[in-house]
């Protein structure tokens, strides 16, 4: 399946843990895209990044929140002291190259549950 | 950001009905796309509008772009439990990588 990865599928955190979850981008593809689906509410941008570079992050919390997208390896979506309010499914998508009308392929995402 | 309205919010139906959901807006876009989620999954693009008054067709999938590219239909016909899913309308601004979605239409098919 040379689809987009994540892991893990789903993750329970105690308040105050760390998060961290990993996405592999579909083969080729170099620019990985992270949304975030609160319970009740439409998926929203966090963050777009390439290789080694943030691109965009207007989407992402001021705090505990971050991203790297390595030379080698997955891209990782962390998150410091988690709270009950990070609780959500967090999706990563990617495309071969930028613009709004290159196809964003999605992963099956990472549930988070914050106890 | 524009926002996107879709409805209904739910939609719970017997197999082999037909079905419309909308994607509404006051604005005006280049192109609007439609995907399917499944429980549990990520979505999945089903198709890209982006002529006005376009009209798509996936199988028994009839997807169609208003005239004003305000809004958007998705027409299913006979629908099968293998429809089940949220309905997620989707736009890119001009220049932009970021999707923007709609709140999505939660359809069941029952069997």
């Amino acid at each position: 399946n040379a689809g987009v990865m994540q892991n893990p599928r789903h993750l329970v955190r105690r308040r105050g843990q760390e998060a961290r979850l990993r996405c592999s981008p579909m083969k080729g593809h170099s620019h990985v895209y992270w949304y975030r689906q609160l319970p009740e509410e439409g998926l929203k941008f966090m963050v777009y990044l390439q290789k080694e570079n943030i691109i965009d992050e207007s989407g992402m919390p001021k705090e505990r929140f971050s991203a790297e997208f390595p030379k080698e390896g997955p891209s990782i979506l962390r998150i410091q002291q988690v709270v009950r309010g990070d609780s959500a499914a967090y999706f990563c998508a990617s495309s071969s190259s930028r613009g709004e009308t290159d196809t964003q392929y999605f992963g099956p995402g990472t549930r988070l549950t914050v106890l | 950001t524009q926002l996107l309205e879709q409805s209904p919010q739910f939609l719970s139906i017997q197999e082999g009905e037909n079905l419309t959901v909308y994607c509404n807006s006051s604005s005006v876009f280049s192109s609007l796309q439609w995907y399917r989620q499944e429980p549990g999954e990520g979505p999945v693009l089903l198709v890209t509008v982006v002529t006005g008054g376009e009209v798509k067709k996936l199988k028994r999938l009839t997807f169609q772009f208003g005239d004003a590219r305000k809004d958007s239909s998705l027409h299913i016909t006979a629908a099968q439990p293998g429809d089940t899913g949220l309905y997620l309308c989707a736009y890119s601004g001009a220049g932009s990588y970021q999707l923007t979605f709609g709140k999505g239409t939660k359809l069941s098919v029952i069997p």
